[in-house]
């Protein structure tokens, strides 16, 4: 298996510009998982699916964020616009929601915005 | 509510030596417990979990985790540490509030420096 697959891996922007970073879960999993890491806040959850459904956004930090689970393979996370403290690293990452399963990580996209 | 502490930010060992990152939790019913590893620039993988049974949990890359119920602790060890041990550790629970969803609380994260 490929794993979750990110793109891009890296995303340099000018505020204001929209941002829209992908995600490609692991095949079979039925939850999928939004982070978003920084030295100063850590690893934070900002919004997860299971089954397609968002269950939980109550992580997103602003109205900027939205995210979609159009089907089972396939997410988005969009910032529009984007501002410099959105820099960070977002990870996206998949699980089975069966029982007691671990989350499997994708790479990560790396947001610069200038 | 669930959650877990992971009380150092930072923990020092020399190669060869044991090394533990602690980890303890707070929560209701039978505790599942996570430790995930994450390498500078890579996103998290995971390395072993408790569900039940045995209390000295087996993973990869030859670490091992023990369950202790009396302290409420799952800590993190290895007998030999190699300087390509250096990460960053997180140790997680499921969050049984959410339903059977997957979601997983993560501690805070306690970075791991080994030194030649």
């Amino acid at each position: 298996d490929a794993g979750v697959i990110q793109s891009p891996r890296h995303e340099v922007t000018e505020m204001g510009q929209e941002v829209t970073l992908r995600c490609k879960p692991i095949s079979g999993h039925n939850s999928l998982f939004w982070y978003r890491q920084t030295m100063m806040r850590g690893l934070e959850l900002l919004i997860y699916f299971n089954n397609n459904v968002p269950i939980d956004d109550s992580g997103m930090p602003e109205d900027r964020f939205s995210a979609k689970m159009p089907n089972a393979s396939f997410s988005t996370l969009k910032i529009q616009p984007s501002e410099p403290r959105d820099s960070a690293v977002y990870f996206c990452a998949s699980s089975w929601a069966g029982g007691v399963y671990e989350q499997y990580f994708g790479p990560g996209t790396r947001l610069t915005v200038t | 509510a669930q959650s877990v502490a992971q009380p150092e930010d930072q923990v020092n060992v020399a190669e060869g030596n044991p090394l533990t990152v602690k980890c303890t939790y707070s929560v209701s019913g039978n505790p599942y417990l996570f430790w995930y590893v994450q390498y500078p620039n890579r996103g998290l993988q995971f390395l072993l979990k408790y569900i039940t049974g045995d209390n000295l949990v087996k993973g990869s890359y030859g670490f091992e985790a023990e369950f202790n119920k009396s302290q409420t602790s799952f800590h993190l060890k290895k007998p030999s540490a190699l300087v390509s041990d250096s990460a960053l550790y997180f140790c997680a629970v499921p969050d049984t509030h959410s339903g059977n969803t997957g979601k997983l609380i993560f501690g805070q994260g306690t970075t791991l420096q080994v030194k030649p």
